[in-house]
């Protein structure tokens, strides 16, 4: 079953502004990892966040987590063209085994 | 130097037919996997290998049989392929399965049309 829902499903934006996008998960984690996808390629890995972390930084990027939620939001500043891409959240689900479940992504669009 | 690759980029074929696609991966991992993205960008695990074992199914049909000749290499191979086949399937690899703190890197995509 689905794991992760991202919200919103779209977000255009003009280059320079801030975008934040938003997960939702269902089940307890290990961890919570954001993933990007240009078009037509395969997904990059930008940062990953423990559950017992509340809040990281990489770059122009910042993710929090909120366990209690069940809830992770990526900020992404300053915002550039080259930024328009497809983000995934993904969850490492308390198992056995290292699984990762995949929301459906926001597709984000830098204006220039 | 590609850390994990996949072959081919692009698969046309008629429905019945058996195909395959191959992965590698560089980077020493011990774990490699195998995804599916369907037309709305769901992207969901079918398998997981780890050390050529096999610890992660889910719930594929039996017509995809997941190959691992040794750590560095996952092949995907579909009998039967059906219409419903057609997405793009994503290889990935980590450093070690069970580890709640690994990242995992992906290959660029398989394109699978069946017609």
């Amino acid at each position: 079953s689905q794991q992760g829902e991202e919200d919103p499903q779209a977000l255009s934006i003009q280059e320079g502004e801030n975008a934040t996008m938003n997960c939702s998960y269902k089940t307890s984690i290990n961890n919570l990892q954001w993933y990007r996808q240009n078009s037509g390629r395969g997904l990059v890995h930008l940062i990953l966040i423990r559950s017992n972390e509340r809040e990281k930084h990489s770059g122009r990027l910042r993710v929090t987590l909120d366990t209690s939620k069940k809830s992770s939001s990526l900020l992404i500043t300053a915002s550039r063209a080259a930024d328009t891409a497809s983000y995934f959240c993904a969850t490492d689900q308390i198992q056995g085994a290292q699984k990762l479940v995949f929301g459906q992504g926001t597709r984000l669009t830098i204006n220039p | 130097d590609t850390a994990v690759s996949q072959t081919p980029k692009y698969l046309v074929t008629q429905m019945g037919n058996d195909k395959s696609i191959k992965c590698e991966q560089n980077l020493g991992h011990d774990t490699m996997y195998w995804y599916k993205q369907d037309s709305k960008k769901f992207l969901k695990i079918m398998f997981s290998y780890n050390n050529k074992e096999l610890i992660i199914n889910e719930t594929v049909p039996n017509r995809f049989s997941p190959k691992s000749p040794d750590k560095a290499h996952l092949n995907l191979h579909i009998n039967s392929l059906e219409l419903g086949d057609s997405a793009v399937y994503f290889c990935a690899s980590s450093q070690a399965g069970g580890g709640p703190y690994n990242e995992q890197f992906f290959g660029p995509g398989t394109r699978l049309t069946v017609l």
